[in-house]
């Protein structure tokens, strides 16, 4: 089956970008989303980005997509203590685009 | 109130007992979704529903059987639970959303979890 990639960890000081990195195995995938979840509480829909964008910008959130290298990343500019979480990675895939392929998902971790 | 709840929050069991896991959402969505999180293993579709009469199978479906009530509850049994079906487990739910290019907008909304250990 389709295996969408993330490294597991990631450790920033408040203050720095966080970039975190995800590749994907479906050229057909159109919808590609970033999900987070907080300590003890289920996941929550944060960003995402049609196939045909190569970036958008949310704020403090800058994701970027390479289609030819299947590559996604999620940019957080001035990393917050309460930025610290678990990033998931997610794509929709064919046939209908029904369900969502996560990651295994970036831990965040934040220090002052 | 929460849009999504589960019940219980958590849940200690053993080998071979039969497990109920519910699912309810006030959001009026019609497709539901169980997923089981591990830690390193990330988040696996254990079952899906895109209405009361509709019931799919996802990734690591053995094991599970599900049940859809109503438009606004979605049931996990596990029948006879075993050691690795420990693990944390989500509820969700979404609507159907064309986007882009006709192509569907899948935001999902999820539960607090069910935290199950079987011993």
């Amino acid at each position: 089956g389709e295996d969408v990639e993330q490294s597991l960890f990631l450790s920033v000081r408040e203050g720095d970008s966080s970039v975190i990195n995800c590749t994907y195995t479906d050229s057909s995938s159109t919808y590609l989303y970033w999900y987070k979840q907080e300590p003890g509480a289920g996941l929550q829909l944060l960003t995402y980005i049609f196939s045909n964008m190569d970036m958008k910008q949310d704020q403090r959130l800058t994701v970027l997509l390479n289609k030819k290298d299947k590559h996604l990343s999620l940019r957080i500019a001035d990393t917050q203590t309460g930025d610290s979480a678990i990033y998931f990675c997610a794509e929709t895939l064919p046939p209908g685009y029904s369900t969502l392929t996560f990651g295994k998902g970036t831990m965040l971790l934040v220090s002052p | 109130d929460a849009d999504v709840t589960q019940t219980p929050r958590n849940r200690i069991t053993k080998t071979g007992k039969r497990i109920m896991l519910e699912c309810s959402q006030t959001k009026g969505h019609d497709r539901m979704y169980w997923y089981r999180q591990d830690p390193g293993l990330g988040l696996r579709l254990i079952y899906y529903s895109f209405d009361v009469k509709d019931i799919n199978k996802g990734e690591i479906s053995d094991g599970y059987s599900v049940s859809r009530q109503a438009q606004a509850k979605f049931s996990l049994s596990l029948e006879s639970a075993i050691p690795n079906q420990t693990a944390l487990y989500f509820c969700a739910t979404s609507d159907f959303t064309f986007g882009t290019s006709g192509s569907s907008y899948n935001e999902q909304f999820f539960g607090p979890g069910t935290r199950l250990t079987v011993l």
